[in-house]
């Protein structure tokens, strides 16, 4: 299969910590994506990840377990302007991109 | 600045209209995609091209045409066989993968209403 799970909706703090999970089965694997899209407007870059573990990139990170075909984005330090989608994609066996419906995240006072 | 450039941002069609939108690179990049973007739904690929004069099939290819005489352009003309094509539409653009991650570089989009 080729399903990417992720939550429909998420709500933080401002300068809280919030984690956006993902899953992904499929028997192919060439990396995965973090995109970050605002509303109306295109998704721009965020992560990617083909090997197990932790990337660091400012307030967010992006983790990877591929025996448990699943990341997480974590975002530090949240600001208002973090209010956005985050669209996970898989890129699979034929190095095309598999994405998720996207997280919705509401980030309050 | 390089940059990918989608027009128009905003489309209306009458039904049984073919629109044809525009998606110009200048980042040098050999493949370019068109996404389609609904509602509680991932992005979904209808066509993409990784060199001049050949492009491929999406998941979602039918109702619309593609043409890619540059390396620089690839519009997408959506016809009217596409049954519900009120859509938010995305054109990126890549390195081939194997020359870097794949990350793809996007247009600002273009939203299709169809009257």
């Amino acid at each position: 299969g080729q399903n990417i799970d992720q939550p429909t909706e998420m709500t933080a703090t401002e300068g809280a910590i919030v984690q956006i999970n993902c899953t992904y089965q499929t028997s192919g694997f060439n990396g995965l994506f973090w995109y970050q899209q605002h509303a109306g407007e295109a998704p721009t870059f965020l992560s990617y990840n083909v090997l197990d573990g932790l990337e660091e990139k400012g307030r967010f990170s992006s983790f990877l377990s591929r025996s448990k075909g699943y990341s997480y984005l974590l975002l530090k330090e949240l600001q208002m302007k973090d209010s956005a989608s985050y669209l996970c994609a898989e890129m699979d066996s034929n190095y095309q991109l598999i994405w998720g419906a996207g997280t919705k995240l509401i980030i309050k006072p | 600045d390089g940059g990918i450039t989608q027009s128009p941002k905003y489309l209306f069609r009458k039904e049984g209209q073919n629109v044809t939108l525009s998606c110009e690179q200048n980042l040098n990049h050999d493949a370019m995609y068109w996404y389609r973007q609904d509602p509680g739904q991932g992005l979904r690929l209808i066509y993409y091209s990784q060199i001049v004069n050949d492009f491929q099939k999406g998941d979602i290819a039918e109702g619309y045409s593609v043409s890619r005489e540059k390396k620089e352009s690839f519009p997408l003309t959506v016809t009217s066989a596409q049954k519900n094509p009120t859509a938010f539409y995305l054109c990126a653009s890549s390195l081939l993968v194997g020359h870097n991650t794949g990350e793809l570089f996007f247009g600002e989009g273009s939203r299709l209403t169809v009257l």
